[in-house]
């Protein structure tokens, strides 16, 4: 099974500055992930991260604000830009294991905007 | 558009006891997950379902998929305190083959009391 080291695991940061979350797995994914949990709620795919390419990003979020970057297959990351208080989430990435099917996560990165 | 309906919501159940949380979701799908959330922490996976009348237990915990009525249980046999947790079920999009991209339940937040 994939493990996932995502850092930080919390921040605390200031309206209109800007965070970037790293994603690393211990072994090769065939696809990785960024979701969003607001606080109390369920989780929602920001998204896909593409090896190499520009990530294909779910309806409601933009790459100026959550620009993604995979340069390989082990490793992401995830910025979240011009934070507002409104951006106060955890912020988890994922990992497809194409070995058997489950989809891993990583720690998590709890976020608070002031 | 797909969606995943959990419910019940909250769940407060005394240990020994039996209970059963339901997942119904809107459109076909042929993979459903089941995650476990502790206060604070990532999601732990439980079980990946991926065929009509699938059935998989792991201790206490017994989830079982129903494609053609679109439901997936997690059945809970004696429960007992460390079972308290939120667990979400989560179904596979699938769209244009964007695997991994899931849409999850509200989650179920279970409290086991002595």
């Amino acid at each position: 099974s994939a493990v996932i080291s995502q850092k930080p695991s919390r921040d605390i940061c200031q309206r209109g500055t800007s965070l970037t979350i790293q994603c690393q797995v211990d072994s090769q994914v065939t696809m990785m992930f960024w979701y969003r949990q607001q606080p109390g709620q369920s989780l929602t795919l920001i998204a896909t991260a593409n090896q190499g390419s520009e990530a294909t990003y779910e309806s409601g979020f933009v790459i100026d604000k959550f620009p993604i970057s995979r340069p390989n297959l082990t490793f992401s990351t995830l910025t979240v830009s011009n934070m507002s208080p409104e951006d106060s989430s955890i912020y988890l990435c994922s990992g497809r294991d194409g070995f058997n099917e489950k989809l891993f996560f990583g720690s998590g990165t709890q976020l608070s905007v002031l | 558009e797909l969606k995943v309906e959990q419910n019940p919501l909250f769940l407060s159940m005394q240990e020994g006891k039996n209970y059963t949380i339901y997942c119904n979701y809107s459109t076909t799908s042929d993979r459903l997950y089941w995650y476990r959330q502790d206060p604070g922490k990532s999601l732990e996976s439980l079980f990946v379902l991926l065929s009509n009348g699938a059935v998989k237990q792991e201790g206490r915990l017994m989830a079982s998929l129903d494609t053609k009525a679109r439901l997936s249980t997690l059945h809970i046999t004696a429960a007992v305190h460390d079972l308290s947790a939120t667990y979400f079920c989560a179904v596979d999009n699938g769209l244009g083959g964007s695997q991994g991209n899931l849409i999850f339940g509200k989650g179920t937040k279970l409290s086991v009391k002595p």
